[in-house]
């Protein structure tokens, strides 16, 4: 099946160093990435669409400076938090659609990245 | 706005018997799909079975089957012959499309007495 793979899938860093998430779809191109944080024990937030070739759609509240994505390629897009706090710290995970899947294929999910800002 | 509402923040259940996990949800479309997500400790998410709003019949997936009332705006989880594998944290959500962006609920931590 479709497999998407994110890195690192833990990383830690001090507070006001920058960190790059990367989510790569291994076997598919995917035209549409999404990006979601999740705090302990709470649901998956969607933070913004990545759509290949193109600039990220944010949901409100997400600071588009602060969570830089970038999805130059059909099988690439990354998170970069800039200026890392300790609040920051969460963890961060993406899904990516298949381009060349029936419209009605679901999305497929990368293991996540754990951020811990200290 | 959609909003997908699963109100219990915990359950449990007895290895082998049947649980059934609530989930309600708002939106204004008349197409859309709904899901369940299972994330273990792992914290993976997986797709446990899916609903398109425009089918009456309501999914099943093995153990694994839901109750869609449309007009009451309601998408129940049912566990049957539960695992121990099963404990984890479900996810209730909801899409506009099949692979469009996803709206959670908060979710409900699942666990399974042996």
């Amino acid at each position: 099946g479709a497999v998407v793979s994110q890195h690192p899938s833990r990383v830690i860093c001090k507070s006001g160093t920058s960190v790059k998430i990367e989510c790569r779809s291994l076997d598919f191109q995917a035209t549409t990435m999404f990006w979601y944080r999740q705090f302990p024990k709470q649901s998956l937030m969607l933070m913004a669409t990545s759509n290949e070739g193109s600039k990220a759609t944010y949901e409100q509240g997400v600071e588009k400076d602060k969570f830089l994505i970038n999805h130059a390629s059909l099988t690439l897009s990354t998170l970069t938090v800039t200026s890392a706090h300790p609040e920051d710290s969460s963890f961060y995970i993406c899904s990516a659609r298949d381009g060349g899947s029936p419209v009605n294929s679901p999305l497929h999910f990368g293991n996540g990245t754990r951020l811990t800002v200290t | 706005a959609q909003t997908v509402t699963q109100s219990q923040p915990e359950m449990s259940v007895q290895e082998a018997e049947t649980v059934t996990l609530s989930c309600t949800y708002d939106t204004s479309e008349s197409d859309y799909y709904l899901f369940w997500y299972k994330q273990p400790p792992s914290r993976q998410m997986i797709l446990v079975i899916r609903q398109e709003a425009y089918k009456q019949q309501n999914a099943t997936e093995n153990r694994f089957s839901v109750n869609f009332q449309k007009a009451a705006k309601s998408f129940s989880l049912k566990i049957s012959d539960s695992q121990l594998g099963d404990a984890a944290m479900y996810f209730c959500a909801y899409a506009t499309g099949a692979n469009s962006k996803l709206t959670f609920g908060k979710g409900i931590t699942l666990s399974v007495r042996p």
